[in-house]
């Protein structure tokens, strides 16, 4: 059981719009604590796709965002393309644990 | 560029011990926090280990008094020493590149990672 709460998977049609929700706490993202996002395809190391929320790193197209709201995070996908097919993990810090806390992965298929 | 390239995994019984390595270049090696992270087989990420720079360090509840975290910033390596483990041990573990960007490394996230070492674990 995960302290973030994603959906396990998520799917949609080339150039639609998918959104990857990250449920938290009070103890992580309701604390303050900010979010960040990676995608995994599969065979690979993760790489960092969102940081502080909202902002990508270079190389990472504008069709992808992160928004963050309250006790839980989100991430969107639009234009989808073939190529976003891969697993998204959400990851935060929760001061309960005193731990570094990841969501358990939401796998993406584009139809 | 960022590079970070981890070896040492294998295959060991339970209750043995292993030492993963990590050789870091691209960046100023010890100007950054670095992390462990695993994911067992078809499972997600899991949080391991965590080192600053001088050293202060942090243990996952589950692996620590097994688990010895440690750098040698002249060498430009991490390390993860794993004692006592067990079959639920079994995982990729990947090395990470820790940025903060607040004042604790509570604010923290992974901005580079390894292609990971297989620690494969028998009972």
């Amino acid at each position: 059981q995960s302290v973030l709460t994603q959906p396990p998977s998520v799917s949609g049609a080339p150039g639609q719009r998918v959104t990857i929700s990250c449920a938290g706490s009070s103890s992580n993202i309701g604390a303050g604590f900010d979010v960040h996002w990676y995608q995994q395809i599969p065979g690979k190391a993760p790489q960092l796709l969102i940081y502080v929320n909202t902002n990508r790193p270079s190389g990472v197209p504008d069709r992808i965002s992160g928004s963050k709201s309250g006790t839980s995070a989100s991430l969107a996908i639009t234009g989808l393309q073939a190529e976003d097919e891969a697993d998204y993990y959400c990851q935060s810090y929760d001061n309960s644990l005193n731990d570094w806390v990841f969501g358990g992965g939401t796998t993406l298929t584009v139809l | 560029q960022v590079h970070l390239v981890e070896s040492g995994g294998g295959l060991v019984k339970a209750g043995g011990s292993l030492r993963l390595s990590c050789a870091a270049s691209g960046f100023t090696f010890s100007d950054y926090y670095m992390s462990w992270i695993r994911q067992a087989p078809g499972k997600g990420l899991q949080w391991v280990s965590y080192i600053t720079g001088v050293d202060t360090v942090y243990y996952a509840g589950s692996v620590k008094g097994r688990f010895t975290i440690s750098r040698d910033n002249a060498k430009n390596s991490l390390f993860l020493q794993m004692n006592s483990l067990r079959a639920e041990d079994t995982a990729v573990y990947y090395c990470a590149r820790a940025e903060r960007h607040g004042r604790t490394s509570s604010w923290s996230y992974f901005d580079y990672w390894g292609q990971g070492a297989l620690v494969t674990v028998s009972s």
